[in-house]
């Protein structure tokens, strides 16, 4: 069975670094593009940017170029999001999601359960 | 501000046939690529509903179909269902924003 199985949910403080994960299954984790799609509270979804494991190309969303980081590390099947100093607008619900089709008609045919990002002093 | 934009709610009995418009232009929809639709049940993850316009992944009844026609879409639900009742977002690319983007979302109420 195909899985995206993500990490706990975060508290965590303004200004503070984190690193959330996606770790793939049932699939040939260097074969697809994998990425993340928030979801702030009451809004609905942005695609963020996405990663191909294999040589760990990414793409970035222009809204998210430079404020996140998305790695993959081929040993683990997992995919990371990455802030290094967290805002309060960061709190969020984060999807990972498997990415199918061909460059600029993808789909998201696999999502994990989401984690909960939540930034507040 | 999404670039496509989705009807806030629509509403129907059950047995009955909603609609939901997905709205672009010339960069994304219009511009030929394709539109995909996620459902979006309370507390769930999306899940995959509708891909490459029309076509629906194992698994997912046929009651569900989309269709593409110039710089909009459509995904039409027939024989509404209480179980259909979630929100649901159609996503595509946009050249201009060089970025996948996904519609504002509308949210299925069966009455």
């Amino acid at each position: 069975e195909v899985q995206l199985v993500q990490s706990g949910a975060e508290l965590k403080k303004p200004g503070e670094s984190l690193r959330i994960s996606c770790k793939a299954s049932g699939y040939t984790f260097t074969s697809y593009w994998i990425g993340w799609v928030r979801q702030m509270p009451g809004e609905g979804l942005e695609w963020m940017g996405i990663i191909y494991p294999d040589d760990s190309d990414a793409i970035y969303s222009p809204s998210f170029q430079g404020q996140v980081t998305i790695s993959a590390d081929k040993s683990s099947s997992t995919v990371y999001l990455q802030w290094r100093s967290l805002k309060a607008s960061d709190t969020a619900m984060y999807y990972c999601a498997r990415h199918r089709g061909a460059r600029y008609y993808y789909y998201m045919d696999v999502w994990g359960k989401g984690t909960t990002v939540t930034v507040s002093s | 501000q999404s670039v496509l934009t989705q009807p806030p709610s629509v509403s129907g009995a059950p047995g009955q046939r909603v609609t939901i418009s997905c709205t672009g232009s010339s960069s994304n929809i219009g511009a030929g690529y394709d539109v995909h639709w996620y459902q979006r049940l309370p507390g769930t993850a999306p899940k995959l509903l509708i891909y490459d316009n029309t076509n629906r992944p194992s698994g997912v009844p046929d009651r569900f179909s989309g269709s593409e026609s110039g710089t909009s879409a459509s995904l039409a639900i027939s024989g509404l269902q209480a179980e259909d009742e979630a929100d649901y977002y159609c996503q595509s690319y946009d050249r201009s924003q060089s970025a996948y983007v996904f519609g504002t979302g509308t949210r299925v109420t069966v009455l």
